[in-house]
């Protein structure tokens, strides 16, 4: 049974750029989460998408948006970057986002590290 | 409102106890959680309960909730220097949707 697995690692972009983030989802898991962790704070919850649609969405502007594929992987892409924008972007997989019985355990991925200067 | 608040720094002695403390807000979140992680890693899942249980045990993990006070705490027993870690306590929100609520974390520091 693979893991989450995110890509790129690290990478830094300048501010007004663009960067999109990508997460495929451990095997079985058809729901996608993304948080963002700045240095020093726990996860902050982005949006979460199930069937391809987002369905939950945290307290982030409209620059940041996210697709899922048919295969469940996931991509988060942040328009117009700002400083306050670096930060440890984490995935996670759960396998059925809509379930609210069960503890639907969230699998995380080790994350992208954003800097922006 | 969705809060949840974790002291940020433990020091303990290889071998002693660790408890980590969370308090949380939402008193209709079914699940808590402990997740860990390390320098340069993602999160990793330590153990969950249920809103109706007030203690789980899992090998040197115990896990005491007081509901009526909304709060939370994990206990490792017999603490090795491997322990070292930010521990996150998180609530589930309680919406129609699979998001956790999240503290600050507490750093865990583990010395001979």
């Amino acid at each position: 049974e693979t893991g989450v697995t995110q890509s790129p690692t690290h990478l830094i972009k300048t501010r007004g750029q663009q960067v999109t983030l990508r997460c495929s989802s451990q095997s079985g898991h058809n729901t996608v989460s993304w948080y963002q962790q700045a240095l020093g704070q726990g996860p902050q919850f982005i949006f979460q998408y199930y069937r391809e649609e987002e369905n939950g969405r945290g307290n982030f502007p409209p620059r940041f948006s996210g697709l899922q594929f048919p295969n469940y992987s996931s991509e988060l892409n942040v328009n117009a970057l700002e400083l306050d924008d670096s930060a440890l972007y984490l995935c996670a997989s759960s396998l059925d986002g809509l379930r609210t019985s069960g503890a639907n355990v969230l699998t995380f991925g080790a994350g992208s590290r954003l800097t922006v200067l | 409102g969705e809060d949840v608040e974790q002291s940020l720094f433990l020091s303990v002695r290889e071998g002693d106890s660790s408890v980590i403390n969370c308090t949380y807000t939402d008193s209709s979140s079914t699940y808590l959680y402990w997740y860990k992680q390390e320098p340069g890693a993602g999160l990793q899942l330590l153990t969950y309960i249920f809103s109706n249980m007030d203690m789980k045990q899992d090998q040197r993990l115990t896990v005491l909730l007081n509901k009526k006070d909304k709060h939370l705490s994990l206990r490792i027993a017999d603490t090795q220097t491997g322990d070292s870690a930010i521990y996150f306590c998180a609530e589930r929100f309680s919406g129609g949707y699979n998001k956790l609520i999240f503290g600050a974390g507490t750093r865990l520091a583990v010395h001979p």
